[in-house]
Parts: structure tokens; sequence; C-alpha cells
């Protein structure tokens, strides 16, 4: 089947405006998991789903940032007031179940740019 | 914090073997990881290594691990100019946050032809 996708693949923005980054995971993975890649660096967690709720936010880097996942699937990350500093690759992955033993399948990612 | 480290940089001749190291802190990781990107691309698994597994052979791929130093490496047999790319070393713990990847800043392999 089909991968991780996400939508849009580039999205620019200004500065103080609200956006929305879609991830669509593999059809039946449970777990849902976003990472941040700031230029030059590796990826860093934000924030992991199983199911509908939010097991772990605790990456997220401030309130600004919140994402939801209402029906167990699909899943939007949302950044209120942007700033120059959220310019990033925004990466989701999916896995099967058991976070602890299966492994994340990485999307393609969403570069936001923020002027 | 957990801690991943990796050289920045590595160039290799087209045919040669390259070998990309990595070292990590946290002595409780259960799997550690190699995934790939390619310029504008997202993050592609190549292998990944259970902590209680010496090495893990996998096609061009051999993945060394020793447990004690707490290094990993990745050997890429035969490397070709499609392998230039980006590769992260990425551990994950057995505690509280264990389903949190630790992702090292990347070393950029470039393969001459």
């Amino acid at each position: 089947g089909a991968g991780v996708s996400q939508t849009p693949s580039n999205k620019v923005t200004e500065k103080g405006k609200y956006v929305e980054l879609r991830c669509d995971p593999i059809s039946g993975h449970t777990a849902l998991y976003w990472y941040r890649q700031s230029l030059g660096q590796g990826p860093e967690f934000l924030i992991y789903f199983q199911g509908t709720g939010a097991a772990d936010d605790s990456g997220l880097p401030n309130d600004r940032f919140f994402a939801v996942r209402p029906e167990g699937s699909v899943s939007t990350l949302k950044i209120q007031r942007t700033e120059r500093g959220d310019s990033a690759v925004y990466l989701c992955a999916s896995s099967l179940s058991s976070p602890l033993t299966d492994t994340q399948y990485f999307g393609p990612g969403t570069r936001l740019t923020v002027l | 914090g957990e801690d991943v480290e990796q050289s920045l940089f590595l160039s290799v001749r087209e045919g040669d073997s390259s070998v990309i190291n990595c070292t990590y802190t946290d002595s409780s990781s259960t799997y550690l990881y190699w995934y790939k990107q390619e310029p504008g691309a997202g993050l592609q698994l190549l292998t990944y290594i259970f902590s209680n597994m010496d090495m893990k052979q996998d096609q061009r791929l051999t993945v060394l691990l020793n447990k004690k130093d707490k290094h990993l490496s990745l050997r890429i047999a035969d490397t070709q100019t499609g392998d230039s790319a980006i590769y992260f070393c990425a551990e994950r713990g057995s505690g509280a946050g264990s389903y949190q990847l630790t992702f090292g800043k990347g070393t950029k392999l470039s393969v001459i032809p």
C-alpha cells in the first residue's frame, strides 16, 4: 500500500499567520508521530498519538503548536502566530501498534517557510 | 538527556566501501536505526538492529553494534553514486518516552565517480 503522505509539500506563510499541516499515515498504523527537522539538524520529536489521543506532547516547543487526530487516522499539526524560527521541515511518521517495537516509517515532509 | 553523535561528512570513491559511525549515550537503548535522506525527500528506513545483537547484514549493508562502547556503524559495500545522501543514526530507549527516536545530525555521504 501507499506510504505516509503529507500535504502540502511546501508552505510559505507570513509571520503571524496560522498554518495547518496534514499527515495521512499508512493504513492500519495506529501510532503516529510528528518530528521537526531544522536546517542541518536531525529530526526532533514533537508529539506522539496512539489512536485518537496524544500520548506524549512533550516535544511541542510552546502553546502555539497543537496537533489533533480526531478519527485515529489523519492528523493535523496546527501552528498559530507563526514565527520565522518555525521555519523547518515537519515530518510525520507512523508505526503499526506498539511504539516500543514497531519501526517508524516517515513521510516526505512539509517544508514550512515563514517570511 | 540522550545524545547521538555522528561525523558530518564522508567522501568515498565509487566502488569503495563506506563506513559511517555513530555514538550514543543512552545505555538503555533498545533499537538503533539507520535512515537515509536524499535531497528534498523524507527519511527512508535502511536497516535497524536490536540492542542484543552485534551485527546485522542486509545485502550491501552491514551494521555493527558495540554496546559496551555505545558505538554503531553502517558499512555500505561497493558504494554507488546513488548512495549519495545524508545518513541518520537514531536510537530508541527502553524507558518512558521510548517511543521517541533521538537522531544524530546526519552524515553527508558524497560518492565520487
